[in-house]
């Protein structure tokens, strides 16, 4: 069972540059999640989507746009990355909104020189 | 909102010891989560729980919703048990989002 896939697992950009994180999911899940993890910190919700068609904000969205591309695909995308945005990223994904557990991806670890 | 609190940040326990692992947070929740962070960075969910005690094998996680607490239990903990253990709480009814505490790094030692 694959569950969440990421992709890449690592990625190095420069200041400036522009990439999309690419999640999907094989469990018919309807809500899926975008988090980072940062050194100290806890995760931290970018942005969510909790059925297909519809995206929201979460924490830490600045900078950053998602797509929710079908019911298995959820991408996040940098447009012009900052050293800030080094990270590493998290997708998951639940059977919807409510009172359920989450799965996750293995994380894209992302550093932006 | 809510801030969420683990403790301690980092333990080291022998192999077999039993080992508790505290969660407070600060405004009502609807659920608590425990979740395993491996070495190798993959996240896997343990429990989520809203009242009283659950258990699976040799982990236990009971939360008292009045004193906003929980524990995970580690019963005759192994070296596979060493991870990062993350409790999370869901604020804001059934829909609200999952708000991290920033784990506790659990070493067993053989």
């Amino acid at each position: 069972n694959a569950g969440v896939t990421q992709t890449p697992k690592f990625q190095v950009l420069k200041t400036g540059q522009s990439m999309t994180l690419q999640c999907a999911q094989d469990m018919n899940h309807n809500s899926m999640y975008w988090y980072r993890q940062d050194p100290g910190m806890g995760l931290r919700l970018i942005y969510y989507s909790a059925s297909e068609g519809t995206t929201d904000k979460g924490e830490v969205p600045n900078g950053y746009n998602v797509s929710r591309l079908n019911k298995r695909e959820f991408s996040l995308r940098l447009e012009s990355a900052a050293p800030s945005q080094t990270s590493v990223y998290f997708c998951a994904s639940s059977w919807d909104r409510g009172n359920q557990p989450q799965h996750f991806g293995d994380g894209t670890r992302l550093s932006i020189l | 909102k809510n801030e969420v609190e683990q403790s301690p940040q980092n333990l080291t326990a022998q192999e077999g010891e039993f080992i508790t692992i505290n969660c407070s947070y600060s405004v009502g929740i609807s659920a608590l989560h425990w979740l395993q962070q491996h070495p190798g960075g993959g996240i896997v969910s343990l429990f989520m729980l809203s009242s009283g005690k659950k258990k699976h094998g040799r982990l236990i996680a009971t939360i008292n919703i009045q004193e906003k607490h929980s524990s995970l239990h580690i019963t005759a903990s192994h070296p596979r048990d060493s991870a990062v253990y993350i409790c999370a709480v869901r604020e804001g009814g059934s829909q609200g989002n999952l708000i991290f505490g920033k784990g506790t790094k659990l070493s067993v030692k053989p």
